[in-house]
């Protein structure tokens, strides 16, 4: 059950975008539109902020987009904010016994 | 609003036992299915497993197979997670989380958490 592959860590200036990947195989990203995308503050519980590659939950602030080619998934954050500051997760489902899987993860700085 | 409460978590000896229980209110519990997510201390979510809206279908990653058992009460509106064979691996902030209905699709997107509860696994 390997985890999706995340970059460790992403940095930006306020104002400026980011883009955070997260790779996995043909057998999860690369195989349909179910990647979902969470933000996590230290101490709190995960957020969700993508679902099914591009879709935004009510609420979301329309600075958080995200994007898929063959077997890599992206989220950007667009405006860079202090409160973008966070760890962020992709998640993937795959045809499997074990049919959900995580990312890595990534920490944002806000520099 | 809907509210999703964990219980259960705490310090057990490696090889012991523990149950996670997950309240929630606010949504049709009945209507959906649900998971259980861990995170270990500074480290990364994992997936743990997930169970059907009747209970009739259940999915558990292969670190805890065999040995943690997902269950729920739809009259009680509880989920709850049968921790076995506990090792020092398993120690870790356990969340529930709702999935965002989408009929048709895996729902495998998650709209509500839990705050957590923490498990400790040590002699």
């Amino acid at each position: 059950q390997s985890a999706l592959t995340q970059p460790a860590s992403v940095s930006g200036s306020p104002g400026q975008s980011i883009t955070i990947s997260c790779t996995g195989t043909r057998s999860d990203v690369g195989d349909h539109n179910f990647v979902s995308w969470y933000q996590q503050h230290p101490g709190k519980a995960p957020k969700l902020m993508i679902y099914e590659v591009t879709n935004r939950p009510s609420g979301v602030s329309s600075r958080f987009s995200g994007s898929k080619s063959d077997n890599t998934a992206s989220l950007t954050i667009s405006g860079l904010q202090a409160e973008d500051e966070a760890d962020y997760y992709c998640s993937s489902w795959r045809r499997s016994s074990t049919p959900y899987v995580f990312g890595t993860g990534t920490r944002v700085t806000v520099l | 609003q809907v509210q999703l409460v964990e219980s259960g978590g705490g310090v057990v000896q490696p090889g012991g036992s523990l149950r996670l229980s997950c309240a929630a209110s606010g949504f049709t519990f009945s209507a959906y299915a649900m998971h259980w997510v861990r995170q270990a201390p500074d480290k990364g979510l994992e997936w743990v497993a997930v169970i059907s809206v009747d209970g009739g279908e259940k999915y558990y990653a292969d670190s805890v197979k065999g040995r943690f058992t997902v269950s729920r009460d739809n009259f009680k509106n509880m989920l709850y997670l049968q921790m076995n064979s506990l090792r020092r691996e398993d120690a870790a902030a356990y969340y529930c989380a709702r999935v965002l209905p989408k009929p048709g699709t895996p729902e495998c997107a998650f709209d509500y958490w839990g705050q957590g509860t923490l498990v400790t696994v040590s002699s």
